[in-house]
């Protein structure tokens, strides 16, 4: 079946810019989650979705980064006033429930802030 | 251009060799924990992972050993194959989310 889909697969945008970054999970998966990968190291969390409501936020960096899941599948996640230090891999998964489940991670986008 | 890998402990193995992995995590009250293979380009692939209530679980090529009393996890491949050259991160789920140890790159020789 599909797996995670995550659009754009690359993002180019100046600094001050806005962006949206969407995820698309596996079918049926109620867990979503959002995480970023800076060259050479391990993803980071930023935040999950238990069905539509935000279960855990405490990775999000600031208050320019926010994230939604209106209908509990597609989630978008909205960075304001990018920076330079935003660069890095946007990373997506699914997972049937929270705990002891596989997270599905999708293959990413890569946001540039020139 | 980018280097894959920069600043990442490298294991590099002869085709057909067994490759044996390395992860110290940190949390004692960590109760599931999963093996990912990352390719160039690509998101975290899922290989195999294992409840605290065991010390070992195999797969298809693929074992993973945990020891919890010095909080190490261990992923042996066997008969390792140029196709397995990627990065390996081990993962520790700690209540509701999944924290990533640095990883390790594995280079296969033919």
């Amino acid at each position: 079946g599909a797996g995670v889909s995550q659009t754009p697969s690359n993002k180019v945008t100046e600094k001050g810019k806005y962006v949206e970054l969407r995820c698309d999970p596996i079918s049926g998966h109620t867990a979503l989650y959002w995480y970023r990968q800076s060259l050479g190291q391990g993803p980071e969390f930023l935040i999950y979705f238990q069905g539509t409501g935000a279960a855990d936020d405490s990775g999000l960096p600031n208050d320019r980064f926010f994230a939604v899941r209106p209908e509990g599948s597609v989630s978008t996640l909205k960075i304001q006033r990018t920076e330079r230090g935003d660069s890095a891999v946007y990373l997506c998964a699914s997972s049937l429930n929270v705990r002891n489940s596989p997270l599905h991670f999708g293959n990413g986008t890569r946001l540039t802030v020139t | 251009g980018e280097s894959v890998g920069l600043h990442l402990p490298t294991l590099s193995v002869q085709e057909g060799d067994n490759s044996i992995i390395n992860c110290a995590y940190s949390n004692s009250a960590s109760d599931y924990f999963i093996w990912y293979k990352q390719e160039s380009g690509k998101g975290p692939q899922f290989i195999i992972d294992i409840r605290s209530n065991m010390d070992k679980r195999q797969g298809q090529r693929v074992t993973v050993l945990l020891n919890k009393t010095v909080k190490h996890l261990s992923l042996q491949i066997a008969a390792t194959q140029p196709g397995d050259s990627a990065v390996y991160f081990c993962a520790e789920n700690t209540y509701s989310t999944l924290t990533f140890g640095k990883g390790t790159m594995l280079l296969v020789s033919p």
